[in-house]
């Protein structure tokens, strides 16, 4: 069975500093990874998504992700947050034999400090 | 082109009665999924349709909930009766095929309270 956990449920970051959101997952083959963002009152947004090839995933909104297999991890980063980035992060996992039906880590909400 | 659009935005029922959600895929998705959130949890799998077809519906909670997607176009997500458990977001989403390469779209949710 697929799982991911994402350990910190929040997250206070003053705008301008560098953010890193975890993410560990469970699966037995490799799996799809994504991450989605939803800002207050707003549905998810796709933020970027590993398949196979490069480990570093680039995304939207400066995000990057990097892919560690032998960690399990899949963690979210950005150099520099804007206030705009203020929102709760999800990281999911799916897999083509699962019908691409996707597992959710809890989430981490994102606070960001003038 | 439209995304994933879903009807209500916003409901707020009594206990015991009936709420009918909407949810129409990107034009083209023979995949779509149903999420949800209640409050305080993960956001968990309810169902997946191919097409007109059920592909899994594991995730389904109980059999309160009813989803059909009739001619495989949009879907609709019937919670009969209501109970004050099922207050969250809904979360439909949809996908062109399955694989490498594919993006699950997802709608803005519908938010259900029921008092």
């Amino acid at each position: 069975a697929q799982s991911v956990t994402q350990p910190d449920i929040h997250i206070t970051v003053s705008e301008g500093a560098s953010l890193e959101l975890r993410c560990n997952y469970s699966y037995g083959a490799t799996p799809y990874l994504f991450w989605y963002v939803q800002s207050p009152g707003q549905g998810l947004q796709l933020l970027l998504k590993y398949f196979s090839g490069d480990t570093l995933v680039q995304g939207i909104k400066g995000f990057e992700a990097e892919f560690k297999r032998s960690q399990s991890s899949f963690n979210l980063r950005k150099p520099s947050v804007h206030w705009s980035d203020a929102a709760e992060y999800f990281c999911a996992v799916g897999a083509r034999a699962a019908g691409n039906k996707l597992t959710f880590g809890g989430g981490t909400r994102v606070l960001v400090k003038p | 082109e439209a995304g994933v659009t879903q009807f209500p935005s916003h409901s707020v029922i009594e206990k015991g009665q009936t709420v009918t959600l909407r949810c129409d895929p990107i034009s083209g998705h023979d995949n779509l999924y149903w999420y949800r959130r209640v409050m305080g949890k993960e956001i968990k799998f309810l169902l997946h349709f191919v097409k007109e077809s059920k592909q899994d519906e594991s995730g389904m909670p109980n059999n309160r909930f009813l989803a059909e997607r009739t001619g495989g176009t949009y879907s609709t997500l019937k919670v009969q009766p209501a109970e004050l458990e099922d207050s969250g977001v809904y979360f439909c989403a949809s996908s062109q095929f399955i694989g490498t390469g594919n993006t699950i779209y997802f709608g803005e949710g519908s938010w259900l309270t029921v008092v």
